[in-house]
Order: structure tokens, then C-alpha cells, then sequence
């Protein structure tokens, strides 16, 4: 099963323009991953937060949660033609181990 | 730290033939790894959970009996699609999880499988 929905479903940026990713689940969540997928390879992880955390930076990432609309969103900043790739939301539930993907969001950055 | 090796990477056989898939853990040992199924401009959907020396929990409507896994050490987890059929190309992904409670899942490379 996957747990909601990512918005926008594609994304065309120049690069130097900051690009945004929302995703909204639908359970209660112990916490929040987004990750980086470069065609046909396999995940890289790039930020957790916690149910506790309403904001995390790493870099030129920016990941905001709000539990109460059951949302994050994922900022990049001064995107990058290297930037390219599938972005996905997943998340744990509170009883479970096993991350429940969103639907994706791919991102085109053009030089 | 945290690498997952996945093999083989790529597969192309024949309808009827089994292929078997392995994730290891080269680093950590991993007590639950995860296998997850990718078509082609679509999210993953996890297959089954799978824990070291029980039997995996497969999610609904993922055929057991199809989908053989085997998690016999805390560093490998087996997939084999016995008599494969072309419905079943897709890509393959597994993860492993370090056994800590709010810390990243870390993934393979990925399999991909093309039956003929």
C-alpha cells in the first residue's frame, strides 16, 4: 500500500531556481524520510525527521512537517542540473518497521 | 558505513526459469530487510518483510509461494521469483534496516529483471 500523495508528479526548473516537493500522508508517523532516486538505481537517503521536529536542514535541503495536516515538504535551493532525479516521501508508522513510499516527484533541472 | 550490496543488478532470461536475488548487509548486521517492487515511472511497493531466521511477512496480494525469501544470517536476505513469467520484469529493491529506532533505511543498488 503506499501512504499518499507527492505534489507536483514532475517538476521543469531552470538551474539556480529553488525547487519544492510536498508530500501528505495518512497515518500517524514516528517519522518522516525523504530520498533521492537517479534513474533505474537504487535509493539514497537525504534527510529523517521526527514526528517531534517541525524543520531540518542539511545543506542546501530544507524539510518542513506538520503532523496536524499531515504534510512535509522538501526545499532545494540553487538547484543544480545534477539535481535531476525522483524524490520520494516515506514514512514509518507508529507499530511498524517497514517505510510506505509516496508516489514520487520527478525533478528536471536544466542547465 | 551502512552499504547494501545488491546482486545481481541486471537479469535477462527466459520465461519459466527461477532467478534468485541476494542483499547483503557488508558492514552492519541487519535484522529486518525489506524487499520492495519498482515498474517502470512508479513509487516502490513493498513486497515483504524479512526477518533473520523466521518466516517473511509478505503484504497483500504478494504471491509467497512466487516470491521465495530467505533471511538465514543477519547480513542476507534471498529473493527468488520461481517461474518467472514477463509480468514479473521489473525492478527489485531491497533495504536493511540497522536495528535503531529513527535512523534511514539503507538500499540496495537495485535488481533489474527482464523475463523474455
Amino acid at each position: 500500500s503506499q501512504q499518499g500523495e507527492e505534489d507536483p508528479q514532475a517538476l521543469s526548473i531552470q538551474e539556480g531556481e529553488n525547487a519544492t516537493m510536498n508530500c501528505s500522508y495518512k497515518t500517524s508517523i514516528n517519522n518522516l524520510q525523504w530520498y533521492r532516486q537517479n534513474s533505474g538505481r537504487g535509493l539514497v537517503h537525504l534527510i529523517l525527521i521526527r514526528s517531534n521536529e517541525r524543520e531540518k536542514h542539511s545543506g542546501r535541503l530544507r524539510v518542513t512537517l506538520d503532523t496536524s495536516k499531515k504534510s512535509s515538504s522538501l526545499l532545494i535551493t540553487a538547484s543544480r542540473a545534477a539535481d535531476t532525479a525522483s524524490y520520494f516521501c516515506a514514512t514509518i508508522g507508529q507499530a511498524g518497521t517497514a517505510l510506505i513510499f509516496g508516489k514520487g516527484t520527478t525533478l528536471s533541472v536544466s542547465s | 558505513g551502512a552499504v547494501v550490496s545488491q546482486h545481481p543488478s541486471w537479469v535477462i532470461c527466459k520465461s519459466g526459469t527461477s532467478v534468485k536475488i541476494e542483499c547483503r548487509s557488508l558492514d552492519f548486521q541487519a535484522t529486518t530487510m525489506f524487499w520492495y517492487r519498482q515498474f517502470p515511472k512508479q513509487s516502490l511497493m513493498l513486497m515483504a518483510t524479512s526477518n533473520e531466521g523466521s518466516k517473511a511477512t509478505y503484504e497483500q496480494g504478494v504471491e509467497k509461494d512466487k516470491f521465495l525469501i530467505n533471511h538465514a544470517s543477519l547480513t542476507l536476505s534471498t529473493l527468488t521469483v520461481t517461474s518467472a513469467h514477463p509480468e514479473d520484469s521489473s525492478f527489485y529493491i531491497c533495504s536493511a534496516d540497522v536495528g535503531v529506532g529513527n535512523q534511514p533505511q539503507h538500499f540496495g543498488d537495485g535488481t533489474r529483471l527482464s523475463i523474455l
